[in-house]
């Protein structure tokens, strides 16, 4: 059990809508990145927050955005949702510094654009 | 362009053998490498980490290599369980402050 959350687990939308995904960090970490699995594929980087300010972007489009809170919490925002939007969405959180650089991963939030 | 390749096909392995994975990355200049276990559903679980200075590294029955001239890190799964059964990515550093680039991963069957 590695202390990391995320709601909602499952999530169905459809083209057009927007959606907001929640990830609380392991007790410790003030970075939370976030990732996009698509079905068969390796984790896609979309973006990493540190002490509430972005700190690295992948190759996603502005409609992909976040926020960080004071409590190292993050939630993720994608607007216009395509379809191709559909995957496992991963947080993951660590703290820079740390020996191993090891990331604690969420279980993820399935989304589903329809 | 920038690759990070594992082998997409299943391995099928017995239980007792040793299961050998490959990662091989093009255009990547990491400081480190990274090994994650992934079961169905869940997120990655963090087995091992080799940085680009060390040939090899161990953790119980798992042994990783890291190549930076040949571009290819090995993981290795010794007297291989069912439980071992899983997909493994390859991940790695990007830029540093554990931002990662992925592999597809490679699924693992042991065979009772």
């Amino acid at each position: 059990e590695t202390g990391v959350t995320q709601s909602p687990t499952h999530l169905i939308k459809t083209r057009g809508q927007q959606v907001t995904l929640r990830c609380s960090s392991q007790s410790g970490h003030n970075t939370v990145s976030w990732y996009q699995q698509a079905l068969g594929q390796g984790p896609q980087f979309i973006f990493q927050y540190y002490r509430e300010e972005e700190n690295g972007r992948g190759n996603f489009p502005p409609r992909f955005s976040g926020l960080q809170f004071p409590n190292y919490s993050s939630e993720l925002n994608v607007n216009a949702l395509e379809l191709d939007d559909s995957a496992l969405y991963l947080c993951a959180s660590s703290s820079p510094g740390q020996v191993k650089n090891e990331q604690f991963f969420g279980p993820g939030t399935r989304l589903t654009v329809l | 362009s920038q690759k990070i390749e594992q082998n997409s096909e299943a391995l099928n392995i017995q239980e007792g053998k040793t299961a050998t994975l490959t990662c091989n990355y093009t255009n990547y200049s990491p400081a480190y490498l990274q090994w994650y276990r992934q079961d169905p559903g869940r997120g990655p679980v963090f087995l091992l980490l080799i940085r680009e200075n060390e040939k090899e590294k161990r953790k119980e029955r798992l042994k990783v290599t890291f190549d930076t001239t040949l571009k290819q890190s090995l993981f290795h799964i010794t007297a291989s369980q069912p439980a071992d059964s899983a997909t493994y990515l390859c991940a790695l550093d990007i830029g540093g402050n554990n931002r990662l680039a992925f592999g597809k991963g490679n699924q693992v069957v042991v065979i009772p």
